[in-house]
């Protein structure tokens, strides 16, 4: 399974636009890069997953380049309550997931 | 998820004791799979099942054993617990995969288990 590596933490504030960006140099072709959203003391919720180009839907946009070393989550205007760990993950096709030890996103007033 | 609960959502018990975490689901999942995660670590994964008569270890499977009693339940069981396996244990389930792709994974609540 390809291992991933994105920031520790990150601040922003109300409003805002964040992106998060994590490398994964060795992605193999049948991989997909997905995202989960984690708040405290609560089970991991997944919110987007892609394989190349760009992914949309109504919580967050994914960005991944065309030769899928890294991609990007895209959190539009972002509010208190998205405040939580974002975790990247590239594979599980077989269903095993690793999760790394994510990024903890701090959005203040 | 509501779907995807959880037994008991605490915990606390001594080095030494056998325990055994449940979970359940009614969301008609094949796949199931036992989490653990520590301060600052993450998510582990102990083990995973994709049907009943399968099992596979994850990436910490030592002191920890499963049994998939039906397709809807996953217990998890430490033999002898000892003080480092206190953390949150989660529970998880995904629908059976097809071709490359591959499908989300729905987390229960969690357990907090304290072994002292």
């Amino acid at each position: 399974l390809a291992k991933t590596t994105q920031p520790i933490s990150m601040d922003s504030y109300e409003g805002q636009e964040v992106n998060i960006t994590c490398s994964h140099n060795n992605i193999a072709t049948n991989d997909y890069i997905t995202w989960y959203q984690q708040f405290p003391s609560q089970g991991p919720r997944f919110i987007i997953q892609g394989y190349k180009t760009k992914v949309t839907n109504e919580v967050a946009s994914l960005f991944i380049p065309a030769d899928r070393k890294s991609s990007t989550l895209s959190l539009p205007r972002v509010s208190l309550s998205d405040t939580a760990v974002y975790y990247c993950l590239v594979g599980g096709s077989q269903g095993n997931l690793i999760f790394g030890k994510g990024t903890k996103l701090s959005v203040k007033p | 998820d509501a779907d995807v609960t959880q037994t008991p959502r605490n915990r606390i018990t001594k080095t030494g004791k056998r325990i055994m975490l449940e979970c359940s689901q009614t969301k008609g999942h094949d796949r199931m799979y036992w989490y653990r995660q520590d301060p600052g670590l993450g998510l582990r994964l102990i083990y995973y099942s994709f049907d009943v008569k399968d099992i596979n270890k994850g990436e910490i499977s030592d002191g920890y054993s499963v049994s998939r009693q039906a397709q809807a339940k996953f217990s998890l069981s430490l033999e002898s617990a000892i003080p480092n396996q206190t953390a949150l244990y989660f529970c998880a389930t995904s629908d059976t995969i097809t071709g490359s792709s591959y499908n989300e994974q729905f987390f229960g609540p969690g357990t907090r288990l304290t072994v002292l």
